[in-house]
């Protein structure tokens, strides 16, 4: 089961910032915040990911909170294009069996962001 | 250009046939994963593999299979004893398992008649 929770759906208005919130409050200290996107039938999209500190890269912002429990994706100007399914997931921190390691991704439903004219 | 290739896009099959979706990558990644998605919910892990002729199963592996004889392949086959295979599959690699990030092939649409 996917440890975070997301809004179903948002809506922003084109040029505006998108702030779409996450809440993981079973997070443990090793895991890592991710962000991924998905436009309709097309593969997943890697936006940014962060363990404590804020992340910024050229498409969005990540702002944990200090506790950890939730973060929030900005997109800072928000275009028709950014319309798609976004994920946020708690990456399960490697486990080391035989010199050999994996980090699963747990995809949850997602929130549906659609950036309006 | 690098980057994860998923053919073909769309795929029919007639019930009770094996079928086999083809992923490659030319990103040098050594970790490469298999993912399912079914309308309006999220990716769930079918096998995953760390190295060349090493895998694991996901969390939905049965009805599956795979092969890993390259670094740059990983072919999913999606069995006869599948129960429910209509579904959108997509292919993932990453460069470190379990350390780096896992980028996404576009998916290959598979209905079953």
């Amino acid at each position: 089961d996917a440890k975070t929770t997301q809004p179903p759906s948002m809506d922003c208005a084109e040029g505006r910032a998108a702030n779409l919130p996450c809440n993981h409050s079973t997070i443990s200290g090793n895991e890592y915040v991710y962000w991924y996107r998905q436009i309709h039938s097309q593969g997943p999209q890697y936006i940014i990911h962060g363990l404590k500190n804020n992340e910024t890269n050229e498409m969005a912002s990540l702002i944990i909170t200090e506790d950890r429990k939730s973060s929030t994706l900005i997109l800072p100007h928000a275009t028709l294009r950014d319309t798609a399914v976004y994920y946020c997931i708690v990456r399960e921190a490697p486990i080391n069996a035989g010199g050999t390691s994996y980090g699963k991704l747990t995809f949850g439903q997602g929130t549906i962001l659609t950036v309006h004219p | 250009d690098g980057g994860i290739t998923q053919s073909p896009k769309y795929l029919f099959r007639k019930e009770g046939q094996n079928v086999t979706l083809s992923c490659e990558q030319n990103l040098n990644h050594d970790a490469m994963y298999w993912y399912r998605q079914d309308p309006g919910q999220g990716l769930r892990l079918i096998y995953y593999s760390q190295i060349v002729n090493d895998f694991q199963k996901g969390d939905i592996a049965e009805g599956y299979s795979v092969s890993r004889e390259k670094k740059e392949s990983f072919p999913l086959t999606v069995t006869s004893a599948q129960k429910n295979p209509t579904a959108f599959y997509l292919c993932a690699s990453s460069s470190i398992s379990g350390l780096d990030t896992q980028y996404f092939g576009p998916g290959t649409r598979l209905t079953v008649l």
